[in-house]
C-alpha cells in the first residue's frame, strides 16, 4: 500500500519565484495535513483539511501561501512569492479522520529559496 | 492554544541502557499523545500513542505513560540499540485533530 505521496521531493529556487508543492493523501483518508519543519521552529501545522475543505488555516505565516485540495486524492501548498525565510522541508500527511487517528507523514519536500 | 515542552533536546545512552524523553502539555482538553521517531531525509513515523484515558502502553522495548494530573507524558526506550538513533518527537492534540509537536529529541545510542 502507498503511503503519502509528496513532490517534488527537493527543490531549489530564487526568491520571487513560485513555488508549487504537491501531495497524494493515503487512498480513504479524510483529512489532509500540511506541516513545515525548520530548526529554529521545529514541525508546524500550516493548514489541514477534512473531507476537502480547510477547517484550520492559522497556521499559515501570511498571504503568499495557499492551499488547494480539489478532491480527496490531491492537494497543493503554494508559496508566490517565495522568500529565502521560505526555506523548509514541507511535510503533508494524511489521518482516517481529524481528531484522534494515527497522522501518517510523506517524506517531505526540502524546499531552498536563494 | 496548545504549548508542549519536551525535554531533554539531546540524548547520549550506551547500546542495552535505558532511554527516557519527557514531555508536558498546557491544554487540559489534550486527550491523544502520539511519539513520531524520525530518521534523517524523512517523515515522521508514529511509534506508540496513548490516549486520555490510559495510565501507560507497551510496545515490546517501547513504553509511554501519562499523568492527566500533572499533565506530562513520557517515552520510555529498553534496551536501546544502535538503529534507535533518531529524533524523537511527543505530540499533543484535542478532538479538532490539532498536533502541537515538541521541539525534539536528538538520540544517539553508542555501541
Amino acid at each position: 500500500d502507498a503511503g503519502v505521496i509528496q513532490s517534488p521531493r527537493h527543490e531549489v529556487t530564487e526568491m520571487g519565484q513560485e513555488v508549487t508543492l504537491r501531495c497524494k493523501p493515503i487512498s480513504g483518508h479524510n483529512s489532509l495535513f500540511w506541516y513545515r519543519q525548520t530548526m529554529m521552529r521545529g514541525l508546524e501545522l500550516l493548514i489541514y483539511f477534512n473531507n476537502n475543505v480547510p477547517i484550520d488555516d492559522s497556521g499559515m505565516p501570511e498571504d503568499r501561501f495557499s492551499a488547494k485540495m480539489p478532491n480527496a486524492s490531491f492537494s497543493t501548498l503554494k508559496i508566490q512569492p517565495s522568500e529565502p525565510r521560505d526555506s523548509a522541508v514541507y511535510f503533508c500527511a494524511s489521518s482516517l479522520d481529524r481528531g484522534t487517528d494515527t497522522q501518517y507523514f510523506g517524506p517531505g519536500t526540502r524546499l531552498t529559496v536563494l | 492554544g496548545e504549548n508542549v515542552e519536551q525535554h531533554p533536546s539531546t540524548l547520549s545512552v550506551q547500546e542495552g541502557d535505558s532511554a527516557v524523553i519527557k514531555c508536558t502539555y498546557s491544554d487540559s482538553a489534550s486527550n491523544y499523545f502520539p511519539w513520531y521517531k524520525q530518521e534523517l531525509g524523512k517523515g515522521p513515523q508514529l511509534i506508540i500513542d496513548i490516549r486520555s484515558n490510559v495510565g501507560e502502553k507497551k510496545d515490546q522495548r517501547i513504553a509511554v505513560t501519562l499523568n492527566k494530573t500533572a499533565k506530562h507524558f513520557s517515552l520510555h526506550i529498553t534496551e536501546t540499540q544502535p538503529e534507535d538513533s533518531a529524533v524523537y518527537f511527543c505530540a499533543a492534540s484535542t478532538r479538532a485533530g490539532k498536533l502541537t509537536f515538541g521541539q525534539g529529541t536528538i538520540l544517539t545510542v553508542h555501541p
